[in-house]
């Protein structure tokens, strides 16, 4: 069955110094899995995807992820914060299920805190 | 173009209204979601349509009920809502329904049921 864990709800960083936002996942075939942005009363903004290509994911805004297949893991990293990256991160998986088709399951969001 | 647009942005309706949620999407893309998001939690998906045709219902109420007039369009009728279904309302779309192609989301609608 698929699932997927965001480990910390919140996560408070300084500004200029790195984010990560951690991501477990389960899956029983072979996933795809995005990141996606939420700022407050907006709609969810794609940062980056894993489809099957490379392992390491570049996307939007400084953002990059890397997929580890032995881990479970998809973890999202900046390098240097900004005050607007500020906002509830969601973690996404796509998979098949047995009865065909795909399923999306949502992580539980993790809120991103960045004091100047 | 690569937006969502919903309309209206907030409204607030009274449990005896009648109402509609509208949404557009001119990306020709053939799958278009709703979703119901509660405060400080994840989207929860509602309704999917497939080339215009409902392909997954998450056992929503039916006082909540769709449609997709056409390959741009999708509507959500509201009807005898109840307080509890407050809550921001996202509207997707996606060039399919295969899991790897990601979904772009509209800046959803806040509904206040008074």
């Amino acid at each position: 069955a698929q699932s997927v864990t965001q480990l910390d709800s919140h996560v408070s960083v300084s500004e200029g110094t790195p984010v990560l936002l951690r991501c477990n996942y389960s899956s029983s075939y072979s996933p795809s899995l995005f990141w996606y942005v939420q700022h407050p009363n907006k709609g969810l903004q794609l940062l980056l995807k894993y489809t099957s290509a490379a392992t390491l994911v570049k996307g939007i805004n400084g953002f990059e992820a890397e997929f580890k297949k032995s881990e479970t893991s998809f973890h999202l990293t900046k390098p240097s914060a900004h005050m607007s990256d500020a906002a509830e991160y969601f973690c996404v998986v796509s998979d098949r299920v047995r009865a065909g088709g795909f399923k999306t399951i949502f992580g539980a969001g993790t809120r991103l805190f960045v004091k100047a | 173009d690569t937006e969502v647009t919903q309309t209206p942005k907030h409204l607030v309706m009274g449990m005896t209204n009648k109402k509609s949620l509208k949404c557009e999407q001119h990306m020709g893309h053939r799958a278009m979601y709703w979703y119901k998001q509660k405060a400080k939690k994840p989207p929860e998906l509602m309704f999917v349509y497939s080339y215009e045709k409902l392909s997954i219902n998450e056992s929503v109420p039916s006082r909540f009920s769709p449609e997709c007039p056409n390959s741009s369009l999708l509507n959500l009728h509201l009807h005898a809502l109840q307080p509890e279904d407050s809550a921001l309302y996202l509207c997707a779309s996606s060039p399919g329904q295969g899991g790897g192609t990601e979904a772009f989301f509209g800046q959803g609608t806040r509904l206040t049921v008074v």
